[in-house]
């Protein structure tokens, strides 16, 4: 089956600075790439996601990249805020899996001041 | 509030027992997923309803465990003879059926087995 990996597990950035976040995946039928953030005691929000046929998307200040052929795919927050301070998931599906979702492990974001 | 809601939002329980939580999805999303997290993972998919018919068991779901949506809408997750490794975070999602694939979070019933 499925398996994500996502690196680091723990990022710390100056206010202001970027933050990047790297996924891997193993099945190449998924075709859909969510990210997800979560804040203590709730649950995941989705914040962006891409599609296989897409190599690149952008939302304001966060932007995801794929590389399918090397299966990965990666979160960029540029001008990071205090705020973004989270953990932050990505995950893999498949239309034909009825987008089952299969998550990375996590990485805790830390925004200094 | 029109996002997806979870009952309840922390349940103590003892070794043995059972317990049975709800979730009730945006309205006119026909699909519901269920997931598990622990402390420090990410969400582990439990099983998901396209409509009242569930269309996939995790391995993770042990017999002890059961699922049901029965009118389409909301729906519940019973585990039966409760142990301390089922203590974790479950998530409720919903989303359209079809190519879209969003998936929208529940706040989460947090289960604490003693």
């Amino acid at each position: 089956g499925e398996n994500v990996e996502q690196h680091p597990s723990t990022l710390s950035v100056q206010e202001g600075d970027s933050a990047v976040i790297k996924c891997t995946y193993s099945d190449s039928a998924s075709n859909y790439f969510p990210w997800y953030k979560q804040e203590l005691g709730k649950g995941p929000q989705l914040i962006i996601d891409i599609r296989s046929n897409v190599g690149e998307k952008k939302d304001q200040r966060i932007a995801v990249t794929l590389n399918k052929t090397a299966k990965h795919f990666s979160l960029h927050i540029t001008e990071t805020q205090p705020e973004d301070s989270a953990v932050y998931f990505c995950a893999a599906s498949m239309s034909t899996g009825g987008f089952k979702t299969i998550f990375g492990a996590g990485t805790r974001l830390f925004v200094k001041a | 509030d029109t996002g997806v809601s979870q009952d309840p939002r922390h349940k103590i329980t003892k070794r043995g027992q059972n317990v049975t939580f709800r979730c009730d999805p945006i309205s006119e999303h026909n699909r519901l997923y269920w997931y598990r997290q622990t402390l420090g993972q990410g969400p582990e998919f439990l099983t998901y309803f396209q409509n009242e018919a569930q269309l996939e068991k995790s391995r993770l779901l042990s017999d002890r465990f059961s699922a049901e949506r029965p009118k389409g809408s909301f729906s519940t997750l019973e585990i039966q003879r409760t142990e301390q490794g089922d203590s974790a975070m479950y998530l409720c999602a919903s989303s359209f059926a079809g190519t879209r694939g969003e998936q929208f979070f529940g706040p989460g019933t947090r289960l604490t087995v003693l």
